[in-house]
């Protein structure tokens, strides 16, 4: 059970185009989605938390009109890379959690963007 | 503050030995701890989690965790590596008050010789 699916697993895009990431739990409802982006031998870093139906909550220094987050539904997330760059290339990781309280998160097995 | 020290960042068994993986929090509260397992290219796979229940926690594949307070540690062990093992492990913190946010340690990649 717990399982939380994430496409494309790989893209290769030009610069100044945009990309979309899409994060579904297959077989639990996810109240909170979180997304990471990882760089090479590093530890995961939190971009944004979306709850269904709200708008999302940036960290800090991330912008918000250049990863624009949708949580529409309690299954699906998407994380839409406007006008991409070579320096956003990177490792994207969504995570989904059901219900509240100390219910661990289950991560998608990742997104890895290439812009050329 | 929350926050998670990972005391290696490269450990390197062999097959068949035990696997030792440290990890020490620091925490206001009671917190809730996990270990994560992440192989190439791939996302991360909860192998265990401790939310104040037994203080020895069994997880996926044979590891287990130990959660000692006294200690502030949350060391991850697996009597008998196996190749399959080697990979990137996360010792994890859940924030209090955060909204579920994950605080990570930086890592430990295990490696498993034959």
């Amino acid at each position: 059970g717990a399982v939380v699916s994430q496409h494309p697993s790989w893209v290769i895009c030009k610069s100044g185009t945009s990309v979309k990431i899409e994060c579904r739990s297959l077989d639990f409802q996810a109240t909170t989605m979180f997304w990471y982006r990882q760089f090479p031998k590093q530890s995961l870093m939190l971009m944004a938390t979306s709850n269904e139906g709200s708008k999302a909550t940036y960290e800090q220094g991330v912008e918000k009109d250049k990863f624009l987050i949708n949580h529409a539904s309690l299954t699906l997330s998407t994380l839409t890379v406007t006008s991409a760059h070579p320096e956003d290339s990177s490792f994207y990781i969504c995570s989904a959690r059901g219900g509240k309280g100390a219910q661990p998160q289950h991560f998608g097995d990742g997104t890895r963007l290439s812009i050329l | 503050a929350q926050s998670v020290t990972q005391l290696d960042s490269h450990v390197s068994v062999s097959e068949g030995t035990p696997v030792l993986l440290r990890c020490n929090y620091s925490s206001s509260y009671s917190p809730s701890l996990f270990w994560y397992v992440q192989h190439p290219n791939k996302g991360l796979q909860l192998l265990l989690k401790y939310t104040s229940a037994a203080t020895l926690v069994k997880g996926i594949n044979g590891f287990e965790a130990e959660f000692k307070k006294s200690e502030t540690s949350f060391h991850l062990t697996k009597p008998s590596a196996h190749m399959s093992d080697a990979a990137e492990y996360f010792c994890v913190v859940s924030g209090v008050n955060q909204g579920g946010k994950l605080i990570f340690g930086q890592g430990t990649e295990l490696s498993v010789k034959p």
